[in-house]
This record gives structure tokens, sequence and C-alpha cells, in this order.
């Protein structure tokens, strides 16, 4: 089975600080996705890679950057967190960018920035 | 850009009803499209998968139709069950797009 692991399921910070979101995948996947969940607003796309170093803005960039150094991680990073990004943030994968490919998720996780 | 709507946005019915979620999708280009169930504070977990070129696909006591034509898939319910309880989501199986979702609870 394909396994999208988030190391961190819930998160306190402070504003102003910097933050690393961690996401690794197992399966060797090309793709991989980052997205932030909130009520009433849905499922947004911040950042998406389809190689490794490669990435790509979503919807809602605006505060984040991502690093893809190797094929299995993707890393969220929030250069100064502030109030208005505590939310629930889930990292996906997928295996290329053909057609049928299942979109596997993590766990999620929670950050509250205090 | 593409914009998925999911209708309802919340249901509630007794258990052993069969029932329909509803997906619309704007550019009929849509390749392939996908349905997945969140349980609360969870991360997503896909249920079907439905590529282009079909038109239905079926797992136990789910079935996933696209009808690229008119922007619409439907997940059908069968025989629902109180762990049917959850949040069911559509989208792009490109991984750029999805719908807010259905609330959906079974009641006992």
């Amino acid at each position: 089975d394909v396994k999208v692991t988030q190391s961190s399921r819930y998160l306190v910070k402070r504003t102003g600080e910097k933050v690393f979101l961690e996401c690794v995948q197992d399966m060797d996947h090309e793709n991989m996705f980052w997205y932030r969940q909130d009520p009433g607003l849905g499922l947004r796309l911040i950042y998406f890679s389809y190689d490794v170093k490669m990435k790509e803005k979503g919807d809602i960039p605006e505060g984040y950057s991502v690093s893809r150094e190797k094929k299995e991680r993707f890393s969220l990073i929030l250069e100064s967190a502030s109030t208005n990004q505590t939310s629930m943030y889930l990292c996906a994968s997928s295996l290329d960018r053909g057609s049928g490919n299942t979109i596997y998720f993590g766990e999620g996780s929670w950050l509250t920035v205090v | 850009k593409q914009e998925v709507t999911q209708i309802p946005a919340a249901l509630s019915v007794p258990e052993g009803e069969n029932l329909v979620l509803n997906c619309s999708f704007t550019d009929s280009a849509i390749y392939n499209l996908q349905w997945f169930r969140q349980d609360p504070g969870k991360g997503l977990t896909s249920l079907l998968l439905i590529q282009s070129s079909q038109r239905e696909q079926t797992s136990g006591r789910l079935n996933a139709s696209l009808d690229k034509s008119s922007g619409r898939s439907t997940l059908y319910i069968a025989a629902s069950q109180p762990g049917d309880s959850a949040t069911y989501l559509c989208g792009g199986a490109d991984g750029l797009t999805f719908g807010k979702g259905t609330h959906l609870i079974i009641q006992p």
C-alpha cells in the first residue's frame, strides 16, 4: 500500500516563527501536493510538484514556499507564520502526470499559530 | 479554471436507504475524476477513480458514474450503514481541484 506520511500531526507555533511541515511518500511517486483545508472553504491547493526540484504555485501560494530536494520528500515552509495560517494541512502524492492515477493523502497536520 | 461543485452540502438519511451524491464540474475536458471519503480530523481516502474513457466504476456498495457531456458525476451508495457517515469529496485526478464535499450522516 502507498503510504504518505506527514511527520507532525499537531503543532502550535508563535506568530513570526518559521514552520516546516514535512511529507514523505514511499512509492516513488513523481507528483506531490500541499493543500490546506478550512471549514466552508474546502480543500485549497497551495503548491505542487511534478518532479524533484520542480514546484508549481497552486491557488493560494502567498505566505508559503516549498522544497523538494528528494523525490520522496516534499516540504511546506511558512517563512513567518501568521494567525490566518492556522489550518489543517494535507499532503498528497500520485504516480505521474499520466491519466488514471489515484491520489493518496496523508493524515493531515493541524497547525495552530498563536 | 476548473470549478467543482457538490450538492447537497449535507445529507442525513436513515440506515438502509440508497442514496446519491452529486458532483458537477465546469470543464468537460476533465480527464479523470476521483471520489474520496474523509472522516473527521483525518486525511482523504480514495474510494473510486473513474478514467475519462469509462462511464462508471463499482466497489462493493459504491458505484460512481461519469458523464463528461453534462459535466456530472454521481456516487451511489447502496444500503447505507452508520459507518458510511463521513464527508465525501470529488475532484479531478490531476489533484488540482476539489469540491467542498457532502457531509453525510446515516442515522441508526
